[in-house]
């Protein structure tokens, strides 16, 4: 178990529909990283947080968005879902002492039908 | 760009010989090298990482790794296969901009299987 947690585990939803994806870092972590996973792309660095503010931005759409609260934890919004938005979306944190090692998260499933 | 290649999908080594999951890199600069595994409907667990120093680094579970800058390569290896280590193995590289809490954003690579015989 790395510390990280992430809900909900699964999500089914229509093409069109917004959801919004939790993620809750190790404790002490003030940087967290959300990544996508899916058979065609791979995993693809989406885009990081660290104390609360956006510090780099990867191959995100701009239907997606993100933000991290001062408790640290860090939700995902993903709006107008289409089909190919389907994939497991991973969260990883890292902190002080060890910045550049991310520990990863269980991941949310997502199924847009 | 920085980028990852691992050149096979799958690998494939009996129990108890040694095996070898291939990585190699293309970045400009010192890069930071990562492997990490991956056990069906489960989260990415860190292996091992290279930054800097002694070019084998030894990680999680009896793993480690080459660091070969002249073939830019990060080969992970394991003496001893177990049935266990079966999962799919990701190599990953980062290119932090400074250290301290910067950003360390990771690239991947495709992902090998790797399937222990018994």
């Amino acid at each position: 178990d790395s510390g990280v947690t992430q809900t909900p585990k699964h999500l089914i939803t229509a093409t069109g529909q917004r959801v919004t994806l939790r993620c809750s870092p190790r404790s002490g972590d003030l940087s967290v990283y959300w990544y996508q996973q899916s058979l065609d792309q791979g995993l693809q660095f989406l885009i990081q947080y660290y104390n609360g503010e956006e510090r780099a931005k990867g191959n995100i759409l701009e239907r997606f968005s993100a933000q991290q609260f001062p408790d640290l934890h860090s939700e995902l919004n993903l709006s107008s879902l289409e089909l190919g938005d389907s994939a497991l979306y991973f969260c990883a944190s890292s902190g002080p002492g060890d910045w550049e090692t991310q520990y990863f998260g269980p991941g949310t499933r997502l199924l847009v039908l | 760009a920085q980028s990852v290649a691992q050149p096979e999908d799958q690998v494939n080594v009996a129990e108890g010989n040694p095996l070898t999951v291939k990585c190699t890199y293309s970045v400009s600069g010192n890069p930071y090298l990562f492997w990490y595994v991956q056990y069906p409907n489960r989260g990415l667990q860190f292996l091992l990482k290279y930054i800097t120093g002694d070019n084998l680094v030894k990680g999680s579970y009896g793993f480690e790794a080459e660091f070969n800058k002249s073939q830019t390569s990060f080969h992970l290896k394991k003496p001893s296969a177990l049935v266990s280590d079966s999962a799919l193995y990701f190599c990953a590289v980062s290119l932090p901009a400074y250290s301290g809490a910067g950003s360390y954003q990771l690239t991947f690579g495709k992902g090998t299987k790797l399937s222990v015989i018994p």
